[in-house]
């Protein structure tokens, strides 16, 4: 029940194309989900996060939608580049804890 | 802009040695934790610390591992006889609030041999 479930592991974009990256999760406690960007030898960067309140949030060419009666979330990456090549993950928490559960990660790479 | 700092960024030891690793959180901020990273695999919660207290902990955080906020900007992990499964990046984190933005640091990568 504490897991989050992310898909795909690997993604493969053309520069310029959408990524589409989906999680998923069991406890209805959950009340924020927050996705991470992290490249190679770096922390995670906390990039956009959702709370269920609201069904879309959109930050540049980031944009979280939320389905809080599928109990799913997923990030879509407008117009990408290279530059945003990097592993993604998404994360939950609920209310009384602190403690962030990460997805597994997805592999983006944006092809020139 | 304010960004949390981790030291040393790689650490060898040998099996059986304690190991401290540093971080200094953002200055305003409460509530801090440690988290890792097996290479290759999901970033993990070990513990959760604010007020001078453990708040909340997992399963991996066991009695070989401590925190400690030895003054007013450092927080450290300690681990007392590290193990080969020790091997890990990682990452200290701290946030204003406790249901708050997690902002984490670059990483601390141990390596034990």
């Amino acid at each position: 029940q504490q897991q989050v479930k992310q898909s795909p592991q690997s993604l493969i974009v053309q520069k310029g194309g959408i990524s589409i990256i989906n999680c998923a999760y069991e406890n209805t406690a959950f009340d924020y989900f927050p996705w991470y960007q992290q490249f190679p030898g770096k922390g995670p960067a906390l990039l956009i996060a959702i709370r269920p309140d609201v069904s879309e949030k959109k930050e540049g060419r980031f944009t979280i939608s939320f389905n809080k009666s599928a109990k799913q979330f997923s990030l879509h990456i407008m117009d990408s580049q290279p530059g945003d090549s990097a592993t993604y993950f998404c994360a939950a928490d609920q209310g009384g804890s602190e403690k962030l559960v990460f997805g597994k990660g997805t592999k983006l790479t944006v092809n020139p | 802009e304010p960004e949390v700092t981790q030291t040393p960024s790689h650490q060898v030891t040998q099996m059986g040695q304690e190991v401290i690793l540093r971080c200094v959180p953002i200055s305003n901020h409460l509530y801090f934790y440690w988290y890792r990273q097996i290479l290759g695999q999901k970033v993990e919660f070990l513990v959760s610390f604010y007020n001078n207290e453990i708040s909340e902990k997992s399963e991996i955080f066991d009695d070989q591992f401590s925190v400690e906020r030895p003054d007013g900007s450092n927080f450290t992990l300690k681990i007392r006889s590290t193990k080969l499964e020790d091997s890990a990046m990682y990452f200290c984190a701290s946030s204003v609030w406790a249901e708050g933005e997690q902002y984490f640091g670059p990483g601390t990568r141990l390596t034990v041999t």
